[in-house]
C-alpha cells in the first residue's frame, strides 16, 4: 500500500530532550516536507526536501533540523524541544521536486508535548 | 512572496443545503490551488487542485471549486452537504521559486441534522 507512515505517532517528552520523529514514503516520492498544525494557524512548513541531500527552509524552521540521506526517509529532529514546539506534526511527500501542481500525500500525524 | 485567507473559520450549513468555503490568495507567481479535507483525527486528503487548466475544477464528493484569477479567489462548493462532510478545509497556495506551500487558517464546516 502506498503511504506515508510517521512515528511515534503520541510522544510526551521534557524541555531539552533530544527527540526524532521519523517519516518513511515508499511511492519513491522526490519532495518530502514537515508540517506543523496548531489551532487557528493552520498549517505551516517547517522543512522541505526536493531530492536527497537538498533540504531548504520552510515558514518556521527554527528549532528544527531535517536530513535527507535516502529517499524514502525525512527524519525531523528536535535537539532541544521547548514547550512551544508542542503541536501535531505532519510529514508529507509528493511525486516531483516541483510540487507546485502535484498532491501533496500525508502521513498519520505525530501529537507531540513537550512539558 | 505567497499568502492564504480563508475568510470563515467556521460555517455551519444544514443537511441538503449548499456549502460555500471561501478563499482568498496572494502569489507573484501563477499558483497552484489546493483544498485539502481533514476529518477528525485524520491526516489530510486532497479534495481537488488548479494548475491552470480549466477553471472550474471538479473533485471527490460533489466538491468543485472555481479560479477567479480578476478576484483571486478559490471558492469551495457543494451544492447539497451531507453529515460526512462535517471537517475542516484548507486552502493552499503553491508557486513561484521556492516550492514552499502556504496553508490557510482553515474553515471548520458543521453539518446540522
Amino acid at each position: 500500500e502506498a503511504q506515508v507512515t510517521q512515528n511515534p505517532r503520541y510522544l510526551i517528552t521534557v524541555t531539552g530532550k533530544k527527540l526524532t520523529v521519523t517519516c518513511s514514503q515508499n511511492m519513491n516520492h522526490e519532495y518530502m516536507s514537515w508540517y506543523r498544525q496548531d489551532p487557528g494557524l493552520g498549517l505551516r512548513q517547517i522543512y522541505y526536501s526536493m531530492n536527497v541531500e537538498v533540504t531548504d527552509k520552510g515558514d518556521v524552521p527554527e528549532g528544527y533540523k531535517v536530513s535527507r540521506k535516502e529517499k524514502r526517509n525525512f527524519p525531523l529532529i528536535l535537539e532541544s524541544p521547548s514547550p512551544n514546539q508542542t503541536s501535531l506534526y505532519f510529514c508529507a511527500s509528493s511525486p516531483e521536486a516541483d510540487s507546485r501542481g502535484y498532491e501533496q500525500y500525508f502521513g498519520p500525524g505525530t501529537r507531540l508535548t513537550v512539558t | 512572496a505567497q499568502s492564504v485567507t480563508q475568510l470563515d473559520s467556521h460555517v455551519s450549513v444544514s443537511e441538503g443545503t449548499p456549502v460555500l468555503l471561501r478563499c482568498n490568495y496572494s502569489s507573484s507567481y501563477s499558483p497552484s490551488l489546493f483544498w485539502y479535507v481533514q476529518h477528525p483525527n485524520k491526516g489530510l486528503q486532497l479534495l481537488l487542485k488548479y494548475t491552470s487548466a480549466a477553471t472550474l475544477v471538479k473533485g471527490i464528493n460533489g466538491f468543485e471549486a472555481e479560479f477567479k484569477k480578476s478576484e483571486t479567489s478559490f471558492h469551495l462548493t457543494k451544492p447539497s452537504a451531507h453529515m460526512s462532510d462535517a471537517a475542516e478545509y484548507f486552502c493552499v497556495v503553491s508557486g513561484g521559486s521556492a516550492r514552499q506551500l502556504t496553508f490557510g487558517s482553515g474553515t471548520q464546516l458543521t453539518v446540522l441534522p
